[in-house]
């Protein structure tokens, strides 16, 4: 099946550093990823769509200026949360259709801001 | 504005035993897929299954099926001879707006 690899699996910083996501698609090319966040006991909220090539679009409430996505390649995406707070603990998830079996997700990264 | 609609927080089965999960939506598309995802303490989201809209016949895979009715806008997962493994959330997801619902917890009594 597809698989979409997502590094670091963990990341710990200090309050107002940064901190960049990577999700690649290991055997398929994907002009579009899907960026998630979920806290605990809640569901996925979509963040944010990346498009190979061009801006990403992002859904209501989400800071793009806070959440930056680059879709440099038909294989990579990056998520790169900036100046981050406490308040932006949280799981993130890509995700990316393989065009077989639908959507499939990276393993995701739990960020802790300290 | 909530698209999916999963009405059961928690859900509890005896192992070898089938349950059900809901999952309601709502699109104006006539041309869209439907899944379960499985996500289990590791977090790791796994397809379970998909349902293609313009499709009557309902998914199956092994002990996973659903049942699809379009005009319903339902989308329900039977899972048949629960194991144990199949401990987990399970989330409902529409592509036509990438959106999941708030998930159901399955739990497996042995």
């Amino acid at each position: 099946g597809a698989v979409v690899s997502q590094h670091p699996s963990r990341v710990i910083c200090k309050s107002g550093t940064s901190v960049k996501i990577e999700c690649r698609s290991l055997d398929f090319q994907a002009t579009t990823m899907f960026w998630y966040r979920q806290f605990p006991k809640q569901s996925l909220m979509l963040m944010a769509t990346s498009n190979e090539g061009s801006k990403a679009t992002y859904e209501q409430g989400v800071e793009k200026d806070k959440f930056l996505i680059n879709h440099a390649s038909l294989t990579l995406s990056t998520l790169t949360v900036t100046s981050a707070h406490p308040e932006d603990s949280s799981f993130y998830i890509c995700s990316a259709d393989d065009g077989i079996y639908g959507y499939t997700f990276g393993s995701g990264t739990r960020l802790t801001v300290v | 504005a909530q698209t999916v609609t999963q009405s059961q927080p928690e859900m509890s089965v005896q192992e070898a035993e089938t349950v059900t999960l809901s999952c309601t939506y709502d699109t104006s598309e006539s041309d869209y897929y439907l899944f379960w995802y499985k996500q289990p303490p590791s977090r790791q989201m796994i397809l379970v299954i998909r349902q293609e809209a313009y499709k009557q016949q309902n998914a199956t895979e092994n002990r996973f099926s659903v049942n699809f009715q379009k005009a319903a806008k339902s989308f329900s997962l039977k899972i048949s001879d629960s194991q144990l493994g199949d401990a987990a959330m399970y989330f409902c997801y529409n592509n036509n707006d990438m959106r999941f619902g708030a998930g159901t917890r399955l739990t497996v009594k042995p």
